[in-house]
């Protein structure tokens, strides 16, 4: 079974850089679609970018200027980064699998809160 | 971006009650358009993609319908479980867009 975890610091300071790292089992990441999608309170989503079985990645252009996604295949995880982090970007954050071949969100982790304040 | 408005933002709603929610697109999506449920714990989970091709182990009271730019989410007969959040995603285009989200609610 495909599961999905993540993992990283629960608080941030204004203008430092969110790290997280999704960690899968039960399938590899060098295939199919890894992305980041964040709920705010206030139960908006929005999806944040993925990463593909090659390593190509694509952003929601809102966030292009700070975010990175990149992959360690060899421990088949896959990782998030935002930088300048404002109290705007406190969220729960989800990683997922995008089934490329139905084109939804299939496999989602149970998410991680992450808090911005100083 | 495509904006997709979801309505009702709350639905309080009886056990066996029939529920229809409701997505609209800002402009036509090709029925691109998935329904995840969000249960109070957080944890997600994929109901309908494609508009309304059901995800393997979804009960069959769930069912997806629509096109061009209205969609909707309809469950036949409300059981406990199914009192969660309910939201819509578009993927016609990029950036990926979910509606606001949709409680449903014990009345």
């Amino acid at each position: 079974e495909v599961q999905l975890q993540e993992s990283g610091p629960g608080l941030v300071k204004p203008s430092q850089s969110l790290s997280l790292t999704c960690s899968v089992t039960g399938y590899s990441i060098t295939s199919n679609y890894w992305g980041w999608i964040r709920k705010f309170p206030g139960n908006k989503m929005e999806w944040m970018g993925y990463i593909s079985y090659s390593g190509s990645t694509s952003y929601n252009p809102s966030l292009k200027s700070r975010i990175s996604i990149t992959r360690d295949t060899s421990k088949n995880q896959f990782f998030l980064q935002l930088n300048s982090v404002t109290t705007e970007d406190t969220a729960t954050y989800y990683c997922a699998r995008y089934s490329a071949t139905r084109d939804y969100f299939d496999y989602w982790g149970q998410g991680v809160m992450v808090t911005v304040s100083s | 971006d495509i904006q997709m408005t979801q309505t009702p933002s709350s639905m309080p709603s009886s056990l066996g009650e029939r529920v229809t929610i409701s997505c609209r697109a800002s402009q036509g999506i090709s029925n691109y358009l998935n329904w995840y449920q969000q249960k109070p714990d957080g944890t997600i989970k994929p109901l309908i993609y494609y508009t309304s091709d059901l995800q393997s182990g979804v009960p069959s009271r769930f069912s997806g319908s629509g096109s061009g730019t209205d969609y909707s989410l309809t469950i036949s007969s409300l059981e406990p479980e199914d009192f969660a959040m309910y939201y819509c995603q578009q993927y016609d285009s990029s950036p990926y867009t979910f509606g606001a989200g949709t409680k449903l609610e014990l009345k």
